[in-house]
């Protein structure tokens, strides 16, 4: 089985810029999560999607970040502009369903490591 | 909002030593708990979890009980080995189905 696909693995931009990650989930897996982790902290939910509708945005800072899940399955996250607060690893994970007992594993991409300047 | 307090590290240990690492819980509802790890180099894996009060989880040697009137996961293992370097986070699912994860605790293991 595949495991979650993430692009790119690094990346490089100065503040001002925008940028744009993707994410392959395993397929089969509804629910779809994009973390932000910045050195030293544990991953922080960004957005949470189960099938190609969100769940919960809370935390996304949406004057700048925006993502969407069209068909249900991959993900594209974006950030314009960047600012340099933004350095960390995008984290991309999904799991199999979002129901009303959920105790699904979440299976982690390996991340993009974005540095802004 | 929920949120999850994990002990500081780096915690060292020798090889063959016992390991605890705590966790402590905040949720609304009746939360699924986690420990995740990160090996160098590595993407986040599930180590073990547990679903309910009381459950313990296990996994390649390490142990977490669900404690939900300490409100606590903390994470054992009898005689960690080297390649137990890492670093571990504790999480929640929380009463509404959002993720939270601790800060992370990073174990260093000696021969």
């Amino acid at each position: 089985e595949a495991g979650v696909a993430q692009s790119p693995r690094y990346k490089i931009i100065e503040k001002r810029q925008s940028v744009a990650f993707w994410c392959n989930p395993i397929s089969g897996h509804a629910t779809l999560y994009w973390y932000q982790q910045i050195l030293g902290q544990g991953p922080k939910l960004l957005i949470q999607f189960q099938n190609n509708g969100v769940v919960d945005d809370s935390q996304l800072p949406k004057d700048r970040f925006s993502a969407e899940r069209l068909k249900g399955v991959d993900s594209t996250l974006k950030i314009q502009p960047a600012k340099l607060e933004d350095s960390a690893v995008y984290l991309c994970a999904s799991s199999l369903v979002l129901g009303l007992l959920d105790r699904d594993e979440q299976y982690f991409g390996p991340g993009t490591r974005l540095t802004v300047t | 909002g929920d949120s999850v307090t994990q002990m500081e590290g780096p915690v060292t240990l020798s090889e063959e030593a016992f390991l605890t690492i705590n966790c402590t819980y905040t949720a609304t509802g009746y939360p699924s708990l986690f420990w995740y790890v990160q090996y160098p180099g590595e993407g986040l894996q599930l180590l073990l979890k547990a679903t309910k009060a009381d459950d313990k989880g296990s996994n390649k040697g390490f142990e977490a009980t669900y404690r939900k009137e300490t409100t606590s996961f903390h994470l054992e293992k009898g005689s960690v080995q080297v390649s137990d370097s890492a670093v571990y986070f504790c999480a929640s699912s929380g009463g509404s189905y959002i993720p939270t994860f601790g800060r992370g605790t990073s174990l260093i293991v000696h021969p």
